[in-house]
């Protein structure tokens, strides 16, 4: 099974309707992301998170919101979707040592397309 | 503020053919790692290789390898023998100090051709 899942794989949505991504992992780590990757804009950062109460944004969170329901479970809201969301969607994992971030660990990605 | 570049857009070769893909990279922190991905046509993330600053040794796993040089910032990745399937696009990753998030490199296509 694979360690990070990302549901659903792909979605169609319209303007205006509510989103929720789900991600889960069962890698034991602390820390959590998400990003968004788009055709010549590469990979940016939605939100992140270090622990369940310790939830921050990302250089992009306008219009996003998240949930922390364990440590194993990220959730990434879009309230009211809008086209220029729609992309690629990645959760991602890590752990530290020695403070230091330690390799990322991607779910398969969600495919969104907000018409 | 940390960057990667990767200055090759696209690279094409021809499979057995040995392929080099390069990233340089800007840190002000003293200890970090770093990293290769691999994204395939399917679209996934894969994590590939890791590499840390304070250690410059240059190794091997299978077919890949790897050359750190922190004197010149570069972090360079061969595949040897590569294979149709290495076709992807390859990132060069480094994590910001505070938050952990990936600076990703611009990527490099890879095709390799029967």
């Amino acid at each position: 099974d694979a360690d990070v899942t990302q549901t659903p794989r792909n979605r169609i949505t319209k303007t205006g309707k509510r989103i929720m991504l789900e991600c889960s992992q069962t890698k034991g780590h602390d820390r959590m992301y998400w990003y968004r990757q788009d055709p010549g804009l590469g990979l940016r950062l939605i939100y992140y998170s270090f622990d369940v109460k310790d939830i921050n944004k990302g250089e992009i969170s306008d219009g996003y919101s998240v949930s922390r329901q364990a440590q194993a479970k990220f959730s990434l809201s879009l309230e009211s979707a809008i086209p220029n969301q729609t992309a690629l969607y990645f959760c991602a994992t890590s752990d530290t040592l020695a403070g230091v971030t330690d390799t990322q660990y991607f779910g398969p990605g969600t495919r969104l397309t907000v018409l | 503020a940390q960057k990667v570049t990767q200055a090759q857009t696209e690279i094409s070769v021809v499979e057995k053919e040995d392929v080099t893909l390069d990233c340089v990279y800007e840190t002000r922190d003293t200890t970090y790692y770093l990293f290769w991905y691999k994204q395939p046509p399917s679209g996934e993330l894969v994590f590939l290789i890791r590499r840390n600053s304070f250690d410059e040794q240059n190794e091997i796993s299978g077919r890949y390898s790897w050359n750190f040089q922190k004197s010149t910032s570069s972090f360079n990745f061969t595949i040897t023998a590569s294979q149709v399937v290495d076709s992807a696009v390859y990132f060069c990753a480094l994590p910001s100090g505070n938050t952990g998030k990936l600076i990703f490199g611009q990527g490099t296509t890879l095709q390799v051709k029967p």
